[in-house]
């Protein structure tokens, strides 16, 4: 079993429309989540980091699970700029180094 | 601008040659790690280092060297031993524990 599963997609949307990301984890004891974007031939860059509260940063909201070990991303009212692959990503301890899943594609279309 | 420099952006190899690709960060991060990305793949960790003189093997350290004499320097050696080098490599650093990863703009390797 893969460390980190997401469905790979794609997933094509129209504009405005909601879509959820979901992603798995196998090792239980992670500590840390983080959604990342990645543009077509560029450098991932942080979305935001997952909280065990949830969290939301304007149209973005994070979830996590723990106890299913599952962590999800909601995107609303999609634009064509969030056209991108988005990697879930876990952390186990201190500095070692992040897990990446391998992505879903989203593509927003007008 | 505090950041993370990945140089050069594009880089070609001749067969048998060792090539040195570049990554500096002024972030003051201890830990720096290296990735390969192949085309709609994911990213491969290569190597790491958690701290200065230190680095360890990550998935596929074959075919590749490292070195971290300097916490600002993490240089990578695609050495001739690795067959199949054209890729894109991300170098990424990390301060606290527990935070995100920052990354570098890439280098894109090809062989002629």
């Amino acid at each position: 079993r893969k460390e980190v599963e997401q469905d790979p997609g794609p997933f094509n949307v129209p504009e405005g429309a909601t879509v959820a990301f979901n992603c798995t984890y196998s090792n239980s004891a992670s500590q840390s989540f983080f959604w990342y974007r990645q543009d077509c031939r560029k450098e991932p860059k942080l979305l935001m980091s997952v909280y065990s509260s949830g969290n939301e940063d304007g149209r973005f909201t994070a979830q996590l699970n723990r106890a299913s070990q599952y962590i999800s991303l909601l995107i609303r009212d999609s634009k064509l700029s969030d056209s991108a692959t988005y990697l879930c990503v876990v952390s186990h301890s201190g500095n070692t180094p992040l897990v990446f899943g391998k992505g879903t594609r989203l593509s927003v279309i007008a | 601008d505090g950041g993370i420099t990945q140089s050069p952006k594009y880089l070609f190899r001749k067969e048998g040659q060792n090539v040195t690709l570049s990554c500096e960060q002024n972030l003051n991060h201890d830990a720096m790690y290296w990735y390969r990305q192949d085309p709609g793949q994911g990213l491969r960790l290569i190597y790491y280092s958690q701290i200065v003189n230190d680095f360890q093997k990550g998935d596929i350290a074959e075919g590749y060297s490292v070195s971290r004499e300097k916490k600002e320097s993490f240089p990578l050696t695609v050495t001739s031993a690795q067959k199949n080098p054209t890729a894109f490599y991300l170098c990424a650093s990390k301060g606290q524990v527990n935070q995100p990863q920052h990354f570098g703009d890439g280098t894109r390797l090809s062989i002629l």
